[in-house]
């Protein structure tokens, strides 16, 4: 089954305590992105990648990090998380870059992280 | 920059009736394409529909469709026969022609009463 995984799908961890949610699509896309959702403001883009070891920065990038080694696999790493990262997460592919018809982007299930 | 503003945190409709939500942005791409997402409480992000800002006419897909006014830059989504499975988050965004620059609004939280 063609799909985007996350994982995990609930996080809770303390400031300052390193941690990766993992983002893995098995469709063969060019185009990962990591998206934040908060009440009020909508999802918002934190990184976003066009292939492998291509990345940059969305509107939001600050506190992550991202590496883009192969093609499925596109982690969000929080190196010393802190509490206003607390957050519900979204990566997402699509084939290419292009926000085409032949293009759609495919959203993962979601992470949702608490920093206490 | 791009900005994309919903004015109704929440709405809600009758089974069967129409519910139009609002969503106007401001870009300063001259290529663009819109989008409507919807989020059930599973947490899915799902596309519902997407408009070409080059194309005059109004994109619709089932009980779905825009009201796309270019010069006014407001992308309204009607949803017609409203069903409970309708019940969700509505996200309107709006992007240049690469999802690098795909801006979301702050949803729409749409419920839906038997």
């Amino acid at each position: 089954e063609a799909q985007v995984t996350q994982n995990p799908r609930y996080l809770i961890t303390v400031t300052g305590k390193k941690l990766t949610v993992t983002c893995s699509q098995n469709m063969n896309h060019e185009y990962m992105s990591w998206y934040r959702q908060d009440p009020g403001l909508g999802l918002r883009q934190i990184y976003y990648s066009m292939n492998v070891e291509v990345t940059d920065k969305g509107d939001v990038p600050e506190g992550y990090k991202v590496s883009r080694k192969e093609k499925r696999n596109f982690p969000l790493i929080l190196e010393s998380p802190s509490p206003n990262q607390t957050s519900l997460y979204f990566c997402a592919s699509s084939p290419t870059y292009l926000s085409s018809y032949n293009s759609p982007l495919h959203f993962g299930n979601g992470t949702r992280l608490t920093v206490t | 920059a791009q900005t994309v503003t919903q004015s109704q945190p929440e709405m809600s409709v009758q089974e069967a009736e129409t519910v139009t939500l609002s969503c106007t942005y401001d870009t300063s791409e001259s290529d663009y394409y819109l989008f409507w997402y919807k989020q059930p409480p599973s947490r899915q992000m799902i596309l519902v529909i997407r408009q070409e800002a080059y194309k005059q006419q109004n994109a619709t897909e089932n009980r779905f469709s825009v009201n796309f006014q270019k010069a006014a830059k407001s992308f309204s989504l009607k949803i017609s026969d409203s069903q409970l499975g309708d019940a969700a988050m509505y996200f309107c965004a709006s992007g240049g022609t690469s999802y690098g620059k795909l801006t979301f609004g702050q949803g729409t939280i749409l419920t839906v009463h038997p």
